[in-house]
């Protein structure tokens, strides 16, 4: 079936510390894996993403890799930083009745301790 | 225009009431979302439109009626709701859709509307 799962469900780290979110996907249709940082009442923002057919992106302090064969694919976020703190989520894009449908992981509540 | 926008951004609603959420969107994408987002939860899909035509209902119960009158607006009316069905409700739209292996559908969200039903 479709499924996201994602580790851990909460985490705090300290100020300057790095962070790692980890998702495993099901569908192996999957074809493009967003983040997505939700703050308390806002939108999800999407701060990065892969697509299949690439192992590894980077932005400024962000970071995704992605292993296909084990379905596995993750968030890195280097020099965190106290305005980090949000509720973070990923996703898996599956392809489906001729558009696209996202599966959400549960997501992953980060503090960064000042 | 490069936003997604969404009205009423609070709504507070009895189980008899009509009502409907607004999303536009000009930024010229052909497909669209509506979300439900409980609280510590994840978005959760509820149906999907594709050059306007409706392409996925996850099921979702009758008293939501979805419709897309054009490929700026998308609209969910709201009837003879419960009070669990009180949550952020999340419009969303894509400008990508299949063509191929390698296409890839970024999702932009609106801010929501904050539905209470009493």
């Amino acid at each position: 079936g479709e499924n996201v799962e994602q580790h851990p469900s909460t985490l705090s780290v300290q100020e300057g510390d790095s962070a790692v979110i980890k998702c495993t996907y099901s569908d192996s249709a999957s074809n493009y894996f967003p983040w997505y940082k939700q703050e308390l009442g806002k939108r999800p923002q999407l701060i990065i993403d892969i697509r299949s057919n690439v192992g590894e992106k980077k932005d400024q302090r962000i970071a995704v890799t992605l292993n296909k064969t084990a379905k596995h694919f993750s968030l890195h976020i280097t020099e965190t930083q106290p305005e980090d703190s949000a509720v973070y989520f990923c996703a898996a894009s599956i392809p489906t009745s001729g558009t696209y449908k996202y599966i959400f992981g549960t997501g992953t509540r980060l503090k960064v301790l000042a | 225009d490069t936003e997604v926008t969404q009205t009423p951004k609070h709504l507070v609603m009895g189980m008899t009431n009509k009502k409907s959420l607004k999303c536009e969107q000009h930024m010229g994408h052909r497909a669209m979302y509506w979300y439900k987002q409980k609280a510590k939860k994840p978005p959760e899909l509820m149906f999907v439109y594709s050059y306007e035509k409706l392409s996925i209902n996850e099921s979702v119960p009758s008293r939501f009626s979805p419709e897309c009158p054009n490929s700026s607006l998308l609209n969910l009316h709201l009837h003879a709701l419960q009070p669990e069905d009180s949550a952020l409700y999340l419009c969303a739209s894509s400008p990508r859709l299949m063509a191929g292996a390698y296409t890839y559908n970024e999702q932009f969200f609106g801010p929501g509307t904050r539905l209470t039903v009493l």
